[in-house]
């Protein structure tokens, strides 16, 4: 079965500090990559996707995410945070059967 | 742009009964997709829909949840009956096309409470 994980469950950081968050998914054929942000009281929303091409995807709000082929991985970073960022981030992976598999989500809470 | 809505925002229901949820896209996206987010984990698909015809279901318990889309609108996603288990949040989502490009809105979600 397809899987997608996420490896930091909860992480705390302080304003100004670098993100990485990890990713990594099962399925070895052409994937589609994305990473989704849920503020808090608020829908879902796309924060960057990757289709083809360069590697190295920029998003809304600084956000960038590289995806290594070999290593199955499509790691979500930010070089610096702020308390806006206090959120919840779900990895997906989009297959060429169309199916959706997201990653079980990790919760960001930056501090002022 | 209105985004996607869904109907009820809340619902609490005892085991064994039945529950119907309504999504309404955005107008002009063919795909709809409904996905189960139990608490503490991903969302899930359970549906996807192209127009009124159904591209995938391979994840919807076809024993108990059922959904349309008639007229390739409006899309109702039905548990009957319902379980403990079925406690989630129901999210609708969204997009022009099926293709893997087409980014989905996702509507703000019904949470549904089994007793």
């Amino acid at each position: 079965a397809q899987s997608v994980s996420q490896h930091n469950h909860h992480v705390i950081l302080s304003e100004a500090a670098s993100l990485e968050l990890g990713c990594n998914y099962s399925y070895g054929g052409t994937v589609n990559l994305f990473w989704y942000v849920q503020y808090p009281g608020q829908h879902l929303q796309l924060l960057l996707k990757y289709f083809s091409g360069d590697p190295l995807v920029k998003g809304i709000k600084g956000f960038e995410a590289e995806f290594i082929k070999s290593k199955f991985s499509f790691n979500l970073r930010k070089p610096s945070v702020q308390w806006s960022d206090t959120a919840e981030y779900f990895c997906a992976v989009r297959h060429t059967g169309n199916q959706f598999y997201f990653g079980t989500g990790t919760s960001l809470t930056v501090i002022p | 742009e209105a985004g996607v809505a869904q109907s009820p925002r809340y619902k609490i229901i005892e085991k064994r009964q039945s529950v119907a949820f309504w999504c309404n896209p955005i107008s002009g996206h063919a795909t709809l997709y409904w996905y189960q987010q139990i608490l503490g984990q991903g969302p899930k698909l359970l549906i996807q829909f192209q127009n009124n015809g159904v591209v995938d279901d391979s994840q919807l318990p076809k024993d108990r949840f059922s959904a349309e889309r008639l007229k390739g609108v409006d899309s109702t996603l039905k548990i009957q009956p319902a379980k403990l288990e079925d406690s989630a949040v129901y999210l609708c989502a969204s997009s022009l096309s099926w293709a893997g490009s087409s980014e989905q809105y996702f509507g703000p979600g019904t949470r549904l409470t089994v007793t």
